[in-house]
């Protein structure tokens, strides 16, 4: 098993463009999230899935759109790329059964985006 | 809202020596407790985890102690290695959460001194 695959590693982008972020799990996992991590901090939750058509915002959710088309596949939209957005993100993955709780997450290598 | 923090932001030990870090919550609604290892440039590794059911739970090398009367929980690492050298995270879940959402702290870097 891969386990959960980030596409591209780097990227740098302009003010105002717009790029997807891949993540791709063989898992088999239902719940799948994005995180982003600034530098020196912690992770902060951006959107999360706990199945394929269903998404939820998290804690900072503006300026990124999601979609769920798979069960393998959550990528990140940024819609109009500002400095602020200037991070390393997390995609991650875990079992959900409603009835167990919580399990872990399992991530990803992370993509380090730089917005100049 | 309410947040997971960590008492200190980077920890020294000598190898061959035990740590211990510590990490403080505030909800005490939270029911799932977990420790991620990051080393530069990767993304998180799972170490260890604790329900709310439990007080304490060992794994290799590695122990998670919760209080919950403190709201208090810390990771030992016994006979610390210089692969242990990393930043450390705790992490909660706070019902009804919705799936796996987790809460994480600024994280603690551990340096370990040949």
């Amino acid at each position: 098993n891969a386990g959960v695959t980030q596409t591209p590693k780097f990227r740098i982008l302009k003010i105002g463009q717009s790029m997807t972020l891949q993540c791709a799990q063989d898992m088999n996992h239902e719940y799948m999230s994005w995180y982003r991590q600034d530098p020196g901090m912690g992770l902060k939750l951006i959107y999360y899935s706990v199945g394929a058509g269903i998404t939820d915002k998290g804690e900072v959710p503006n300026g990124y759109n999601v979609s769920r088309s798979t069960t393998e596949d959550f990528p990140l939209r940024l819609l109009s790329a500002a400095p602020s957005q200037t991070s390393v993100y997390f995609c991650a993955s875990s079992p959900f059964r409603d009835t167990r709780g919580p399990e872990k997450l399992f991530f990803g290598s992370g993509t380090q985006l730089s917005v100049l | 809202g309410e947040s997971v923090g960590l008492h200190l932001p980077t920890l020294s030990v000598q190898e061959g020596d035990n740590s211990i870090i510590n990490c403080a919550y505030s909800n005490s609604a939270s029911d799932y407790f977990i420790w991620y290892k990051q080393e530069s440039g990767k993304g998180p590794q799972f170490i260890i985890d604790i329900r709310s059911n439990m007080d304490k739970r060992q794994g290799q090398r590695v122990t998670v102690l919760l209080n919950k009367t403190v709201k208090h929980l810390s990771l030992q690492i016994a006979a610390t290695q210089p692969g242990d050298s990393a930043v450390y995270f705790c992490a909660e879940n706070t019902p009804p959460g919705g799936g796996n959402k987790l809460t994480f702290g600024t994280g603690t870097q551990l340096k370990v001194e040949l």
